[in-house]
């Protein structure tokens, strides 16, 4: 079955600490993958996506992400956070052939100055 | 200018009513998306239109109706509003169909059923 799992619903970080946010997939095809961030009362904003080639993609707000095929992985990753990127982030996996996505349950980002 | 938007943005009504939400995007897209967010955050696909034709339909109750008067424009009726309904609904577009296509969303519907 096609599926993706942030297994951490909430995380609590300090302002200038690095963060890393889990993403496993199942998925039969070759994966598109993608990670959005949800700010309160606002729809998803796309942070960066991987289709193919180096595995470690960047995306805006400082963000990048590491494709893992071996461990199934998509993580994301900051080196320093801000308080503004307090907010719920979704993982999200596709593939060429289908623009249909399947989203992760999500994981809330909470930041302490 | 807002990329997609949707109205309204709140929407607060009894069991058995009939409502619906309109979106529109400017960014000249092709494909156009409505999705569910339960309480839980957890996002799903509901229906998605390419050039104003029904592409994906995920089995959502018949209750729900979208219509693409044009391609800039998807509307969601829902009729015979029941308590499970409660939930946001979003909005978004892409490019084209064609896999790996960023989707853009608006800023979502919030429903309660009363």
């Amino acid at each position: 079955a096609q599926s993706v799992t942030q297994p951490d619903i909430h995380i609590t970080v300090s302002e200038g600490a690095s963060l890393e946010l889990r993403c496993n997939y199942s998925y039969g095809a070759t994966p598109y993958l993608f990670w959005y961030v949800q700010s309160p009362g606002q729809g998803l904003q796309l942070l960066l996506k991987y289709f193919s080639g180096d595995t470690l993609v960047q995306g805006i707000k400082g963000f990048e992400a590491e494709f893992k095929r071996s461990q199934s992985s998509f993580n994301l990753r900051k080196p320093s956070v801000h308080w503004s990127d307090a907010a719920e982030y979704f993982c999200a996996v596709g593939s060429y052939n289908t623009d249909k996505l399947i989203f992760g349950t999500g994981t809330r980002l909470q930041v302490f100055p | 200018d807002t990329a997609v938007s949707q109205t309204p943005k709140y929407l607060v009504t009894q069991m058995g009513n009939d409502k619906s939400i309109k979106c529109e995007q400017n960014l000249g897209h092709d494909t156009m998306y409505w999705y569910k967010q339960d309480s839980k955050k957890f996002l799903k696909i509901m229906f998605s239109y390419n050039n104003k034709e029904l592409i994906i339909n995920e089995t959502v109750p018949n209750r729900f109706s979208p219509k693409s008067p044009d391609k800039a424009h998807l509307n969601l009726h829902i009729n015979s509003l029941e308590l499970g309904d409660s939930a946001v609904y979003f909005c978004a577009s892409s490019l084209t169909r064609q896999g790996g296509q960023p989707q853009h969303f608006g800023d979502g519907t919030r429903l309660s059923i009363l």
